[in-house]
């Protein structure tokens, strides 16, 4: 079993729709719950993280953690052509240590 | 600044042979990565650096090799290339934030 599982998708949705993008892990120590957004042939570039459980909004993007159930999500309202992108989870249980990624979602964002 | 810059971009190496990927950041950043990205599976830790002079192993150091002899610059070292080795390379670098800035990737091809 991987220690961040993550659908790899392709997930397909119109332009406008809210979109959901998750993970689940299995370690209970990760504290920080990063988001980063990759386009086709170039690196990660990170979108949001959050720090232990709780919400975090930045514009149309929303990153929710529950620790309990160990679920993390990435919601996105009001998609647009331009979040066609793969959306990677990352974790780590401290700022100064390595970080563990989810495989990738691929999103694709129709007009 | 140019950020994570990474040389080359893509190349094709034959089995048994060697190379090293280079790496370099202008932000004067004390952290530095290497990962390697298999399709699907996320990207996964090979080497890394807190500072000149200091790097460890991350979860798949068999086959490479790195030195860090200045803050800006992380070279990766491949000795005796094998199919297995065939992935996207990415280099990053962190201050003591919890944000790592990645490079544009290597695509290496080992036949």
């Amino acid at each position: 079993q991987k220690e961040v599982e993550q659908d790899p998708g392709p997930l397909s949705v119109p332009e406008g729709a809210i979109v959901s993008l998750n993970c689940t892990y299995s370690n209970s120590a990760f504290q920080y719950f990063m988001w980063y957004r990759q386009y086709s042939r170039k690196g990660p570039e990170l979108l949001m993280y959050t720090y232990s459980s709780g919400n975090k909004e930045d514009g149309r993007f929303t990153a929710q953690v529950d620790k309990s159930s160990k679920y993390i999500s990435l919601f996105i309202r009001d998609s647009q052509p331009s979040d066609s992108a793969t959306y990677l989870c990352a974790m780590t249980n401290n700022a100064g240590n390595m970080l563990t990624f989810g495989g990738g979602t691929r999103l694709m964002v129709k007009p | 600044n140019a950020g994570v810059t990474q040389t080359p971009k893509f190349r094709i190496l034959k089995i048994g042979q060697s190379m090293t990927l280079q790496c370099t950041q202008d932000m004067n950043h004390n952290y530095m990565y290497w990962y390697r990205q298999d399709p699907g599976m996320g990207l996964k830790l090979i080497y890394y650096s807190v500072g000149a002079g200091i790097t460890d192993k991350g979860e798949v150091p068999n086959g490479y090799n790195v030195s860090r002899s200045t803050t800006e610059d992380f070279p990766l070292r491949l000795e005796l290339a094998a199919p297995s080795q065939t992935s996207v390379y990415f280099c990053a670098s962190k201050a003591d934030t919890i944000e790592q800035y990645f490079g544009p990737g290597t695509r290496l091809t080992v036949t």
